[in-house]
C-alpha cells in the first residue's frame, strides 16, 4: 500500500530563517506531487505541483520554492521566512497518468510558526 | 473561473440526527467532484468522489453525495451522525483534463453534541 510522509511535524522558525519540509511517497511509482498550504480558518490553497522528477509548476507567486530531486520526494523551501508564511503545510500525492485535478491523498501535514 | 462554495463555515448537530453539508461549483462542463475530511492537525482523507454515471455517490463512513447539475452542487448528507465525525470536511471541484488544479472550497466544520 501506498504512504506519504512529512516531516517536520511543527516547526517554529524566526522570520528571515531558511526552511526546508520534506515530503516522501512509499508504494507507488512516478506519482504527481502537490504542496498545499492551509491558513486558519480556510481552505487549502495549491503552492506548487510536479508531474516528474524537475518538473515543478508555481500556482502563486511567493518567497517559496519547491524542488522533486527523485521521482517520490518533494521539498518545499524558503531562503527567509516570512510572518505570513505560517501555516499548515500539506503534501499530497496523485496516480502519474491522470489529470492532476484527480483524487490526492495526503500527508500527515507540517505545522510551521513564524515568530 | 472555477470555483467552489461551501456556505456554512460550521454546523452543529446532535449526535444520531441527521446531517447535509452543502457545497455548490462553478465550472463549465462536467467536473470531478470529492469530499475530503480534515480531523483536527491531520491531513485530508478522501469520504467520496463523483467523475460520472450514477449521480448517488456512496462513499466511507456512511457518507454519500448526490450530483445535481441542474443546481451545480454536490451536498454531502449522512443519516446519523457519530460523535467521532465531529471534524473539518472540504468540497473540491476538478476536472477531466487539462491545465485545471482541484479547488477546494474553504471547509465546513462539523461539531456534534451529545
Amino acid at each position: 500500500s501506498q504512504t506519504i510522509h512529512q516531516w517536520p511535524a511543527t516547526l517554529v522558525q524566526p522570520v528571515g530563517s531558511p526552511l526546508s519540509l520534506e515530503c516522501t511517497v512509499e508504494g507507488t511509482s512516478n506519482p504527481n506531487l502537490y504542496w498545499y498550504r492551509q491558513a486558519a480558518g480556510r481552505g487549502l490553497q495549491l503552492l506548487f505541483y510536479s508531474v516528474g522528477i524537475g518538473q515543478i509548476s508555481s500556482e502563486v507567486p511567493q518567497n517559496l520554492s519547491a524542488s522533486r530531486p527523485q521521482d517520490r520526494q518533494f521539498i518545499l523551501s524558503s531562503k527567509k521566512l516570512l510572518l505570513s508564511d505560517s501555516g499548515f503545510y500539506l503534501c499530497a500525492w496523485s496516480h502519474r497518468g491522470t489529470s492532476v485535478s484527480d483524487t490526492q491523498y495526503f500527508g500527515p501535514g507540517t505545522r510551521l510558526t513564524v515568530l | 473561473a472555477q470555483s467552489v462554495t461551501q456556505p456554512d463555515i460550521h454546523i452543529t448537530v446532535s449526535e444520531g440526527a441527521s446531517l447535509e453539508l452543502r457545497c455548490n461549483y462553478s465550472y463549465g462542463a462536467t467536473p470531478y467532484l470529492f469530499w475530503y475530511v480534515q480531523s483536527p492537525g491531520q491531513g485530508l482523507q478522501l469520504l467520496l468522489k463523483y467523475f460520472s454515471g450514477d449521480t448517488l455517490v456512496q462513499g466511507i463512513k456512511g457518507f454519500e453525495a448526490e450530483f445535481k447539475r441542474s443546481q451545480s452542487s454536490f451536498n454531502l448528507r449522512k443519516p446519523s451522525v457519530h460523535w467521532s465525525d465531529a471534524a473539518e470536511y472540504f468540497c473540491a471541484v476538478g476536472a477531466p483534463s487539462g491545465g485545471f488544479k482541484t479547488i477546494f472550497g474553504a471547509g465546513t466544520r462539523l461539531f456534534v453534541k451529545a
